[in-house]
């Protein structure tokens, strides 16, 4: 069952342009995650914001989380051709659980 | 670097073959997972195992069984394997869930299997 929805399902920006995605979700969490997927390859866990959190930055990366909405957003800042890939969110729904839930995720193109 | 190693990153099978998937990890983790990935329809998890020698069922686990015989593998099986089960397998491991969640996985390279 799929908890998070990624939008946009595509994008498509110019180098040294910021991209930014959006996660939905339905239910309380512990904590929300993003992940990038290159063509054919696996998943690279990005960041991860606890529910008690509203923004958390990495390099370029910064996450917002507003759990009143219960929607996140991933902004990748600068961009560059290399960071195209798929990008997704998954959650950790509150209470006593060992799963994440995935989103469908965001295809990223940048082009140079 | 830690790692999580998969078996094959190509693999073709026939119908109705027995199909076993390798899954290896260095870092101590006691959760391990196999999911399945399909255009349009995302990750979806096959099974999932949190202590050695212990399973439980996933969303899509009809068709596959599993085995955890240490901590550090984890196999899935296609017991007889179908044209429906072409797919990209992906294997991930994580740190046992404490107060505040559960960690981040981390992910093998994927199997792109494929049964003619």
């Amino acid at each position: 069952s799929q908890q998070g929805e990624e939008d946009p399902q595509a994008l498509s920006i110019q180098e040294g342009e910021n991209a930014t995605m959006n996660c939905s979700y339905k239910t309380s969490i512990n904590n929300l995650q993003w992940y990038r997927q290159n063509s054919g390859r696996g998943l690279v866990h990005l960041i991860l914001i606890r529910s008690n959190e509203r923004e958390k930055h990495s390099g370029r990366l910064r996450v917002t989380l507003d759990t009143s909405k219960k929607s996140s957003s991933l902004l990748i800042t600068a961009s560059r051709a290399a960071d195209t890939a798929s990008y997704f969110c998954a959650t950790d729904r509150a209470g006593n659980n060992r799963k994440l839930i995935w989103g469908l995720g965001t295809s990223l193109a940048v082009n140079p | 670097d830690v790692k999580v190693t998969q078996s094959s990153r190509y693999l073709v099978k026939r119908t109705g073959e027995k199909v076993f998937l390798e899954c290896v990890q260095d870092m101590d983790h006691e959760n391990m997972f196999w999911y399945r990935q399909d255009p349009g329809l995302g990750l979806r998890l096959i099974y999932f195992s949190y202590d050695v020698k212990m399973k439980e069922k996933g969303d899509i686990p009809e068709g596959y069984s599993v085995s955890r015989e240490k901590k550090e593998r984890f196999s899935l099986i296609l017991e007889s394997a179908s044209t429906n089960q072409t797919s990209m397998y992906l294997c991930a491991s994580s740190l046992v869930r404490l107060r505040g969640g559960n960690y981040g996985y981390t992910f093998g390279s994927g199997t792109r299997l494929t049964v003619v």
